[in-house]
């Protein structure tokens, strides 16, 4: 089945310092990609969706030049907390689909195992 | 994008059968049903997905009026293993924006 590959699971960091989190599909080729984040007893949030080759579109209120994402091939996006400070701390996951819609058809979404990122 | 109403917690026991409502009453007419279950500190896992009607897999199955105004997945015999968050997804066909509702929280007690 599907595989998703988040790398690394636990980052801890210093204030002011950026952090990179990696997100590959294994097994597919995945063209569209969503991050989203997860507070401790909260549902997840979606920040942005990262489409290959394209700027990633950010939900309303996170802001793009915090989180950078670049999806440069069609198994590999990256996320980056730029310049992070206590409260960017949370769980970040990430999810790809393969093609079109992930609700259409068979096409599920197949998450990362999370990223806790601990900004000190 | 079809919102989803969810019960916040549901308690049971070792060996019931335990069954989770999802409401979405302005469900669209190519819309799929989805179900994901998250363990702490995990990413959702995908346990089932139907249009209409009735689905079965392995793990659970999932019921679905008529109207499609909501859905209903269905955990039967659940173990101490089973107890997670529960998220109902639904939504437009060609809509990459997925919004996780605040989910079903499923404790299971021995």
């Amino acid at each position: 089945g599907a595989v998703v590959s988040q790398h690394p699971s636990r980052v801890i960091c210093k204030s002011g310092t950026s952090v990179k989190i990696e997100c590959r599909s294994l097994d597919f080729q995945a063209t569209t990609m969503f991050w989203y984040r997860q507070f401790p007893k909260q549902s997840l949030m979606l920040m942005a969706t990262s489409n290959e080759g394209s700027k990633a579109t950010y939900e309303q209120g996170v802001e793009k030049d915090k989180f950078l994402i670049n999806h440069a091939s069609l198994t590999l996006s990256t996320l980056t907390v730029t310049s992070a400070h206590p409260e960017d701390s949370s769980f970040y996951i990430c999810s790809a689909t393969r093609s079109g819609s992930p609700l259409s058809g068979a096409n599920v979404l197949t998450f990362g195992a999370g990223s806790r990122l601990t900004v000190l | 994008l079809a919102k989803t109403t969810q019960p916040i917690s549901m308690d049971s026991y070792e060996g019931q059968e335990v069954n989770i409502t999802c409401s979405h009453n302005n469900i669209a007419t190519n819309d799929y049903i989805t179900w994901y279950q998250q363990f702490p500190s995990q990413g959702p896992r995908f346990i089932i997905q139907g249009y209409k009607t009735k689905v079965t897999n392995e793990v659970a199955s999932l019921f679905i009026p008529a109207d499609r105004k909501s859905s209903t997945l269905s955990l039967p015999r659940v173990s101490l293993s089973d107890t997670a968050v529960y998220y109902c997804l639904v939504g437009e066909e060609d809509d990459y924006k997925l919004s996780f509702g605040a989910g079903t929280t499923v404790t299971v007690r021995a």
